[in-house]
Order: C-alpha cells, then structure tokens, then sequence
C-alpha cells in the first residue's frame, strides 16, 4: 500500500531532550515536506527537500532540522525541544513537489513540558 | 484564504442530501487547486484537485468547481455519507510559490 508512515505518533518529552521524529515514504516520490498544525494557524510548513541531500526552510523552521540521506526518509530533529513546539506534525511526500497532491502520514502529536 | 479562529466554520447536513464546501482563495496568480479531507485523528487525504485552465472537475462524488473571476472555490459531495464527515480545506499554488492551505470547514453529516 502506497503511504507515508511517521513515527512515533505520540511522544512527551521535556524540554532539551533531543528527538527525532522518523518519515519514510514507499512511492518513490522526491519531494517530502513536514508541517505542523495549530488550532486556528493551519497547516504550516516546516521544512521542505525536493531531492536527496537538497533540503530548504519553509514558513517556520526555527528550531527544526532535517536530514535526507535517501529518498524514501526524511527524519525532522528537534535539538532543544521547547514548549512552543508542542504540535501535530505532519510529514508529506509528492510527485511533483507541489505541482502534484501532496500524500501525508497520520501525524505525530508531540507534547514538550 | 479563509480566515478564521480557533473555530473553524461549520456545515451540518442531513444523510443523503448534497454537501456545498466553500473556500475564498488569496492570490490571483494561483493557477493548481486542490481539496483535503481531514479525519479526526488523521492525516490531510487528497480529495480533488483543479488547475486554472478548467472550471469545474467531477470525481467519484465529488465535483470541484473554479470560479477565477471572484477567487472562489467550492467542493460539492453528492448524497453525504456519515464517513464524509470530517474537516474540508483548499490550498492553492502558484509556480514556483507556495502551497498556502485554509483553515478549513468542518462537515457534519446527521443520519
């Protein structure tokens, strides 16, 4: 089954504490993006790679980083988790970058105390 | 796009009857549309998309129609089903620009 599959889909963590959220798509797409969603801000985009090894800042990257070694994952690293970032991620692949519909996983929703 | 606070607009019909999802878009120059459903506890599911040369586009119960003129976009679902319900919203593009998404309606379908 074509998907985008993120992990984990629920984490807690305290503040500081380095995490990495893992997204891994199997269609063969070169375009992957993250985004975060926040009540009444919408979809915001994080970080965006139109190929392996080209990554670019979207709308919010402030303390987010992102790697992509290979074509099917793009892991997003929070360093220092804080507060603020307490979100709903979201990781999305596509086609055509975004001349084509974007495929998003089911999210993960990240609490920083 | 739409604006909207922490409560995004609302729709509530009946089972069976058709479903009109509305969305004002921001930028003129936007020539690729494209509806997402959003499922409590899931991720934006592809629905439809349009671009610019065309007015209206039909999927399996879906149509989508483009009117350029007033930047408006609507999403019609024809005999709702209580699966349908969910949150709606457009985003637009623009080559070589963003995707900039709205903040969404929320449909509620009554059996």
């Amino acid at each position: 089954e074509a998907q985008v599959t993120q992990n984990p889909r629920y984490l807690i963590t305290v503040t500081g504490k380095k995490l990495t959220v893992t997204c891994s798509q199997n269609m063969n797409h070169e375009y992957m993006s993250w985004y975060r969603q926040d009540p009444g801000l919408g979809l915001r985009q994080i970080y965006y790679s139109m190929n392996v090894e080209v990554t670019d800042k979207g709308d919010v990257p402030e303390g987010y980083k992102v790697s992509r070694k290979e074509k099917r994952n793009f892991p997003l690293i929070l360093e220092s988790p804080s507060p603020n970032q307490t979100s709903l991620y979201f990781c999305a692949s596509s086609f055509l970058g975004l001349r084509s519909p974007l495929h998003f996983g089911n999210g993960t929703r990240l609490t920083v105390t | 796009g739409e604006s909207v606070g922490l409560h995004l607009p609302t729709l509530s019909v009946q089972e069976g009857d058709n479903s009109i999802i509305n969305c004002a878009y921001s930028n003129s120059a936007s020539d690729y549309f494209i509806w997402y459903k959003q499922e409590s506890g899931k991720g934006p599911q592809f629905i439809i998309d349009i671009r610019s040369n065309m007015d209206k586009r039909q999927g399996q119960r879906v149509t989508v129609l483009l009117n350029k003129t007033v930047k408006h976009l609507s999403l019609q679902i024809a005999a709702t089903q209580p699966g349908d319900s969910a949150v709606y919203f457009c985003a637009e593009n623009k080559s070589g620009g963003k995707l900039i998404f709205g903040q969404g309606t929320e449909l509620s379908v009554k059996p």
